[in-house]
């Protein structure tokens, strides 16, 4: 069956340091995404992808960077971790059409120190 | 701007009781909504997605009503179980983002199933 995973599912890492977080799906779809959630707002888009080297800015981009090399992945990178990016991470992807589904990873939960 | 509000914010309820969740957006153009649930711990889960030509749509137990012109959605569970204990999440479309997929998310309304 095909499936999106997020790795790792928990990190723990210090204020400075970089840090990917990845995320794989075998939908083949074309668009990929990346949310965080917080308490007290909903989910919030950080980047997207509608294809291979194709990536977007979303409403939080500061401090995070995606690439988009295959159509399975897109790898989130913060450049230099910090507490304010204490958070849950989801991976979606998407058909191309708005109105399909989007389907979401099990998350990441992330800790800056 | 554009925004998704929801309503409760938090709900207890006993198993085998009926609830209805409210949902209100000012995003325009409008596309389409979705409503998600979300259990503690896992990714949101599609429940329902609705176009501006529908009006209610049913998945199971959960049924959902769009009002496009006052702007407005419930989602109502019938006869909850334990597992309905989740946060729903309300999602809206905008047109012109048809074709990418950009979502604009509600905050959620926590539901909370007792025995």
């Amino acid at each position: 069956d095909a499936e999106i995973t997020q790795s790792p599912r928990h990190k723990i890492t210090e204020t400075g340091r970089q840090v990917t977080l990845a995320c794989h799906q075998t939908w083949n779809h074309n668009n990929m995404f990346w949310y965080r959630q917080d308490l007290g707002h909903g989910l919030r888009l950080i980047h997207y992808s509608y294809g291979v080297h194709d990536t977007n800015k979303g409403e939080v981009s500061d401090g995070y960077s995606v690439s988009r090399s295959n159509t399975e992945d897109l790898p989130l990178t913060l450049e230099s971790a910090a507490s304010s990016q204490t958070s849950v991470y989801f991976c979606a992807s998407s058909g191309p059409s708005g109105y399909n589904e989007q389907f979401f990873g099990p998350g990441t939960r992330l800790t800056v120190l | 701007k554009n925004q998704v509000e929801q309503s409760p914010q938090s709900l207890i309820i006993l198993e085998g009781k009926n609830c209805t969740l409210q949902c209100n957006y000012t995003v325009s153009p409008f596309s389409n909504l979705r409503w998600y649930k979300q259990d503690t711990g896992r990714g949101p889960v599609s429940l329902t997605i609705m176009t501006f030509s529908e009006n209610t749509k049913s998945n199971g137990r959960y049924t959902a009503t769009l009002d496009a012109d006052t702007k407005q959605s419930s989602l109502h569970i019938t006869a909850s179980q334990l597992s309905d204990s989740a946060s729903y999440i309300c999602v809206v479309s905008a047109h012109g983002s048809s074709n990418t997929g950009k979502l604009i998310f509600g905050q959620g309304t926590t539901l909370q199933v007792k025995p």
